[in-house]
């Protein structure tokens, strides 16, 4: 069982690149998240869904955009990367019991 | 203002001592906790929870340990072993709903042999 497979593993742009960070889950779960970790700040929520077809803000969703065409792919996009945007990306899924399953993370650096 | 905090960035112990990483939070409608743990180039995993009916909770070599009225909670290891070293996430939520989760910056923990 595969869970969390994101892609690709590591990146690095130039500033005002288009970015799609791909997520897929197997486990069938309705909720997925995409955070990002910076060191001292631990990890923020940047989009969430709770079930195919509806999203919500988190706490940082400026510059970032997703969607939920089905429930087992939730891709986030960067419209025009900005060096802040530097960052180790991580997304997860949650089932009935509310505990997060996490890919492995994506590292992007935007120069 | 950082709702969840975890003082300590770094703790180095001695294998087969006690390890404790302290979390602290600031939103008394905070009501789930979890603690999660992260090796690096890895995602983070799920360690052990507890919820706000409970003042402790054990898993094992790992134990968590809630004080509501200080807001403050508290990850045991016992004994430790150096695969514990990894940083540990500390989570709060208002409801178990993955959204609400908020997180600590972190503690890098160091068992040394």
């Amino acid at each position: 069982i595969a869970g969390i497979t994101q892609a690709p593993t590591s990146q690095i742009l130039a500033a005002g690149r288009r970015m799609t960070l791909r997520c897929t889950q197997d486990m069938r779960h309705n909720a997925m998240y995409w955070y990002r970790q910076d060191l001292g700040l631990g990890l923020r929520l940047i989009h969430y869904s709770n079930t195919a077809g509806t999203t919500g803000k988190g706490e940082v969703p400026d510059g970032y955009s997703v969607s939920r065409a089905n429930t087992d792919d939730f891709p986030l996009t960067l419209a025009s990367a900005v060096p802040s945007q530097t960052s180790v990306y991580f997304c997860a899924s949650s089932g009935f019991t509310g505990e997060l399953f996490f890919g492995e993370g994506s590292r992007l650096t935007v120069l | 203002d950082q709702q969840v905090k975890q003082n300590s960035p770094s703790l180095s112990v001695q294998e087969g001592r006690i390890s404790i990483l302290n979390c602290d939070y600031t939103n008394s409608m905070f009501d789930y906790f979890l603690w999660y743990k992260k090796y690096p180039a890895e995602g983070p995993t799920f360690l052990i929870s507890i919820s706000s009916i409970k003042d402790k909770n054990e898993d094992g070599r790992f134990t968590v340990f809630l004080n509501k009225s200080a807001k403050h909670l508290s990850l045991h290891i016992v004994p430790s072993q150096p695969g514990d070293s990894a940083v540990y996430f500390c989570a709060a939520s208002a409801g178990n709903y993955g959204q609400n989760f908020v997180f600590g910056p972190g503690t890098r923990l160091s068992v040394l042999p």
